[in-house]
């Protein structure tokens, strides 16, 4: 069985101050990740794609994957209050497809 | 380009009554998904759809049958509704299976 952990939250962060979101997965052969911003009441939104180790920016945001701790992270800088939302992991292994986290929950305080 | 669209937005059913969520992608995407979202239980995948004419069961089928109509139709038939099944419904597109998935606005669902 495949999983992906995330913290629930909710993660409470200054507006201005850098929100770091944090997520694992069981399996190795995982090559594809994902981070998705979910607002509540509307579907998930694709923010960034990740393949290989290292970091990789756009924009606030920064993704950061190290596949031998089996670990996936987003960074987002200069925090708005409309970051506000669920921020979803996503990681794909292969002929079953996305695997999701259950989200952590972000909150940006004015 | 609209993307992935699904009706109907919001639906209530009694149990045991039938119906069929729709779902139509334009971005030429050979793959589709039929999730569900529960508080709590995260996004799971009820069936899959890898290229027209073929469909794969997920983590949750039971209850559940797909078809997929040709490459940019992709429904999802409840044949005999749960209460178990009120839940949040999301289709989604994407270019193959490790690639990026892009979802529809999502279907409410309750049953009474």
């Amino acid at each position: 069985q495949k999983e992906v952990e995330q913290n629930s939250g909710p993660l409470s962060v200054p507006e201005g101050a850098i929100a770091s979101l944090n997520c694992t997965y069981s399996d190795r052969g995982s090559q594809s990740f994902f981070w998705y911003r979910q607002y509540s009441g509307k579907s998930p939104e694709l923010i960034m794609s990740i393949y290989s180790n290292g970091d990789k920016e756009d924009g606030r945001f920064t993704a950061q994957l190290n596949k031998a701790s089996q670990y996936v992270s987003l960074l987002i800088r200069d925090s708005q209050p409309s970051d506000s939302a669920t921020y979803l992991c996503a990681v794909n292994g292969g002929a079953d497809g996305l695997t999701f986290g259950k989200g952590t929950h972000l909150i940006i305080q004015p | 380009n609209a993307g992935v669209t699904q009706t109907p937005k919001f639906q209530v059913l009694k149990t045991g009554q039938s119906m069929t969520l729709q779902c139509a992608q334009d971005m030429n995407h050979n793959s589709m998904y039929w999730y569900r979202q529960d508080p709590g239980m995260g996004l799971r995948l009820i069936y899959y759809s890898a290229s027209e004419g073929t469909t794969d069961k997920g983590e949750v089928p039971n209850g559940y049958n797909v078809s997929r109509l040709n490459k940019r139709e992709f429904s999802l038939r409840l044949e005999s509704a749960a209460p178990s099944q009120t839940s949040v419904y999301f289709c989604a597109s994407g270019t193959g299976r490790t690639d990026t998935q892009y979802f529809g606005p999502g279907t409410r669902l309750t049953v009474l």
